[in-house]
């Protein structure tokens, strides 16, 4: 267990739809980083965010937004939702400067647009 | 761009048939790479952080190495419940907030 907890598991929408994903940080981490994963591949960078700033961004639309609040957890926005978002949505935290800068990894929310 | 190739894409072994996974990358200036494993339908598990050529990490019946363009992930005497997919990540000096990861291996591993 990694303390890093996603909700919902799952989710259905339709092409069109907005959806939010939400991230609890493991306990004293202060940094979220969101991936998408697709089927029989890797984990592709979304962004980051750091003391509810973005600090840094991937190759994905402004129709991903995100948003990160004081007790560090964080929400992940899709806006008009296309049949390529269908994927694994992953959050990962974080404690940069401490040591290692290990990614802490949630399970994961499987969301399908149809 | 920073980029990480894992070859081979999926892997069968018998249990107790040792071997070894690779993780090919480019970065401008090397971080850190990490390794993973993920088992299907969920997030990935953190296993090793490796940050400079030469540097070994062991764990159980895995043991991970890193040259200056690629790490291997050494698998020894295997059992069914390693079998997973195992990720590799690298992290750069230009983009450290960003993980790029590869595609994965999929290690089967039969009784």
């Amino acid at each position: 267990e990694t303390g890093v907890t996603q909700s919902p598991t799952h989710l259905i929408k339709t092409r069109g739809q907005q959806v939010t994903l939400r991230c609890s940080s493991q306990s004293g981490h202060n940094t979220v980083s969101w991936y998408q994963q697709a089927l029989g591949q890797g984990p592709q960078f979304i962004f980051q965010y750091y003391r509810e700033e973005e600090n840094g961004r991937g190759n994905f639309p402004p129709r991903f937004s995100g948003l990160q609040f004081p007790n560090y957890s964080s929400e992940l926005n899709v806006n008009a939702l296309e049949l390529d978002d269908s994927a694994l949505y992953l959050c990962a935290s974080s404690r940069p400067g401490q040591g290692e800068n290990i990614q802490y990894f949630g399970a994961g929310t499987r969301l399908s647009v149809l | 761009e920073d980029q990480v190739t894992q070859s081979p894409e999926a892997l069968r072994l018998q249990e107790g048939e040792s071997s070894s996974l690779n993780c090919s990358y480019t970065v401008s200036g090397l971080r850190g790479l990490f390794w993973y494993r993920q088992d299907p339908g969920k997030g990935p598990e953190f296993l090793f952080t490796l940050y400079s050529a030469g540097e070994e990490k062991e764990k159980e019946r895995l043991k991970a190495t890193l040259t200056k363009k690629e790490s291997f992930l050494h698998i020894t005497a295997p059992k069914p419940e390693d079998s997973a997919t195992y990720l590799c990540a690298v992290q750069g000096q230009d983009n450290f907030n960003k993980f790029y990861f590869g595609s994965g291996t999929k290690l089967n591993v039969k009784p």
